[in-house]
């Protein structure tokens, strides 16, 4: 049982280059998120999805972009990369709300 | 909306001594509580959660929190820290319904020899 998987691990950007953060769960959880991890921030919520074809924002969501085709993916898109957009990003995924998060082992992204 | 906050960037305890994290929520419903630990390069992992019933909730490696409505707070305590809790700890406040949760900062903990 793999869990959440996320892809790549390590990226390197320039600005205005455009890319997607990979997310797959084999849980069959219903409910996914995307959260950036910045130094002294903890971690804030870019976009969630309560199911395939259901997405919405959260605290960060400005220049990113999701979609959920299906249970399993969930990914992220960074449209036009900014140095801002410097972070660590978490794919997370739970079976019911108010539930334990199952966490990815995360994505770091460098903007140059 | 709702928040949290650590009070404590670094903490530094050393190993073997009891260790308490601090952690203050705001909400106005019954929250749902969550700790979680991070490891350098690492993901997230669940301590305990607290919703409802004894204030008191025994997690994971050790790791109890206790719940006190008064203060609205949630701290997170251990009586012998070993060398391999040195880790960053976050707690996290979740609304009723939802599946996302609104983390703090994050307390450092430190272990000296």
């Amino acid at each position: 049982n793999a869990g959440v998987t996320q892809t790549p691990k390590f990226q390197v950007l320039k600005t205005g280059q455009s890319m997607t953060l990979q997310c797959a769960q084999d849980m069959n959880h219903e409910y996914m998120s995307w959260y950036r991890q910045d130094p002294g921030m903890g971690l804030r919520l870019i976009h969630y999805s309560v199911g395939a074809g259901i997405t919405d924002q959260g605290e960060v969501p400005n220049g990113y972009n999701v979609s959920r085709s299906t249970t399993e993916d969930f990914p992220l898109r960074l449209l036009s990369a900014a140095p801002s957009q410097t972070s660590v990003y978490f794919c997370a995924s739970s079976y019911a709300t108010n539930e334990k998060l199952f966490f990815g082992s995360g994505t770091q992204l460098s903007v140059l | 909306a709702q928040s949290v906050t650590q009070p404590d960037i670094h903490i530094t305890v050393s190993e073997g001594a009891s260790l308490e994290l601090r952690c203050n929520y705001s909400y106005g419903a019954t929250p749902y509580l969550f700790w979680y630990v991070q490891s350098p390069g690492q993901g997230l992992q669940l301590l305990l959660k607290y919703f409802s019933g004894d204030t008191l909730v025994q997690g994971i490696k050790g790791f109890e929190a206790e719940f006190k409505r008064s203060q609205s707070s949630f701290n997170l305590r251990k009586p012998s820290v070993h060398w391999s809790d040195a880790a960053e700890y976050f707690c996290a406040v979740g609304r009723s319904g939802y599946s996302t949760l609104t983390f703090g900062k994050g307390t450092m903990l430190l272990v000296s020899p």
